[in-house]
């Protein structure tokens, strides 16, 4: 049963525009949520993370949106660059079980140059 | 500061056999997760250790253990080895346990089961 969920395998995007990479959960008591950025070869790396008490994070180019209601969430990179081509995982957790984290399937970004 | 490491990179097994994997986490890390990454399924969460001491445990079957020690190092078992359990696992350290941490991963090992 996947808890979190990212529904585009894969995602590709002119440089210099905006990518919108998507991630649903369903557990209510997810409350702390994160992205991570893996290039092939690598582990995944913290891109940027929100907790539940705000609804938008921003860190330069990578802006991390959260609806609670939709128990939907996104990340938003602007403007998209060749280097941010990777696979992106959205991952979240519950307060009560912080380093229990549940993964979404991952979304392979391509920035076209 | 070192990364998180682990050893061996690659490993080819076959069925029944069993195969140990190793992660070192960033010094002064206390806490280590193990997770599983198969093509469309994601990471999926193992088990987690701190202070030597198991915190948390995913849903996957008793042939999966794993067991860390005093100087914060980790190891994951896998016994009876079938087909299923080729995958990329993926071990990641942090500071702190049940706080709000991000995880350092280490570059994985990949387990072929043949």
């Amino acid at each position: 049963d996947q808890q979190v969920k990212q529904n585009s395998p894969s995602l590709s995007v002119q440089e210099g525009r905006i990518s919108i990479l998507n991630c649903d959960y369903t557990n209510s008591m997810f409350d702390y949520f994160l992205w991570y950025k893996k290039y092939p070869a690598e582990g995944p790396t913290f891109l940027i993370s929100i907790s539940s008490i705000k609804d938008k994070n921003e860190d330069g180019r990578f802006t991390v949106f959260l609806n609670k209601s939709a128990k939907h969430l996104s990340l938003h990179i602007v403007p998209s660059q060749p280097g941010d081509s990777a696979v992106y995982f959205c991952a979240a957790s519950a307060s009560y079980n912080f380093n229990k984290f549940y993964f979404g399937s991952g979304t392979k970004l391509n920035v076209k140059p | 500061k070192a990364g998180v490491t682990q050893t061996p990179r690659y490993l080819i097994k076959t069925r029944g056999q069993q195969v140990t994997l190793s992660c070192s986490p960033i010094s002064g890390h206390r806490s280590v997760s193990w997770y599983q990454q198969t093509p469309g399924q994601g990471l999926q969460f193992l088990f987690e250790y701190f202070s030597e001491t198991q915190r948390n445990k995913g849903n996957f079957p008793g042939r999966f253990s794993g067991r860390q020690f005093s100087n914060s190092r980790s190891e994951m078992n896998v016994s009876t080895l079938e087909l299923g359990d080729s995958a990329l696992y993926l071990c990641a350290s942090s500071l702190a346990a049940g706080g709000a941490d991000e995880q350092y991963f280490g570059p994985g090992t990949r387990l072929t089961v043949t």
